[in-house]
């Protein structure tokens, strides 16, 4: 069975610009979440989907979103990249949204230049 | 809010020696606990989990136990190797209107020294 996939695995992008991220879950898993991990640090929350609603959000502003889409994928966007964004970005799915077994994908390396 | 504090690294350790990763934690509800590791190169990976006041999470040699009345959740194992070598991150996932929110410590890096 696949894991959780994510893509692009790298992305470049200048400050201003939007992105769009995206993560590919385990079959039959329903809550997808999303983190920031900036470099030396521990992932931080953003977001928590369950059955295509959002179901928790961390402190991030309101450049972050994202949606969860009918077959359970999920996509988080970012507008108005800052030098800042520049982080790893997980994604985990889990079968319910307890997260009590969540499954990391690799994440995504977004530079921001 | 919730938090996670754990014990700041880098920890080296030779072979075989004993390994101890403190982790604390402070929630408003009844969170569940875990430790994840990262290897070199590679994603997260859930290593053990307790989700509820002294049950014991085990996995590959490496034990947690829940400890409700002093808010720990300190990662041991009696006899570490080499390739036990990555960073360890002490989390708690809690209710958040609706959902869950997983909470993060900033990381322990192991190094094991042959």
């Amino acid at each position: 069975d696949a894991g959780v996939t994510q893509s692009p695995t790298h992305l470049i992008k200048t400050r201003g610009q939007h992105v769009t991220l995206r993560c590919s879950p385990i079959s039959g898993h329903k809550s997808v979440s999303w983190y920031q991990q900036v470099l030396g640090q521990g992932p931080q929350f953003i977001f928590q989907y369950y059955e295509k609603e959002e179901r928790g959000r961390g402190n991030f502003p309101d450049r972050f979103s994202a949606r969860q889409f009918p077959n359970y994928s999920s996509e988080l966007n970012v507008n108005a990249l800052l030098l800042g964004d520049s982080a790893l970005y997980l994604c985990a799915s889990s079968l319910d949204r307890s997260n009590t077994e969540a499954f990391f994908g690799q994440g995504t390396r977004l530079t921001v230049v | 809010g919730d938090s996670v504090t754990q014990m700041e690294g880098p920890v080296t350790l030779s072979e075989e020696a004993f390994l101890t990763i403190n982790c604390t934690y402070t929630a408003t509800g009844y969170p569940s606990l875990f430790w994840y590791v990262q290897y070199p190169g590679e994603g997260l990976q859930l290593l053990l989990k307790a989700t509820k006041a002294d049950d014991k999470g085990s996995n590959k040699g490496f034990e947690a136990t829940y400890r409700k009345e002093t808010t720990s959740f300190h990662l041991e194992k009696g006899s570490v190797q080499v390739s036990d070598s990555a960073v360890y991150f002490c989390a708690l996932s809690d209710r958040n209107t609706g959902g869950f929110k997983t909470i993060f410590g900033a990381g322990t890096r192991l190094f094991v020294k042959a």
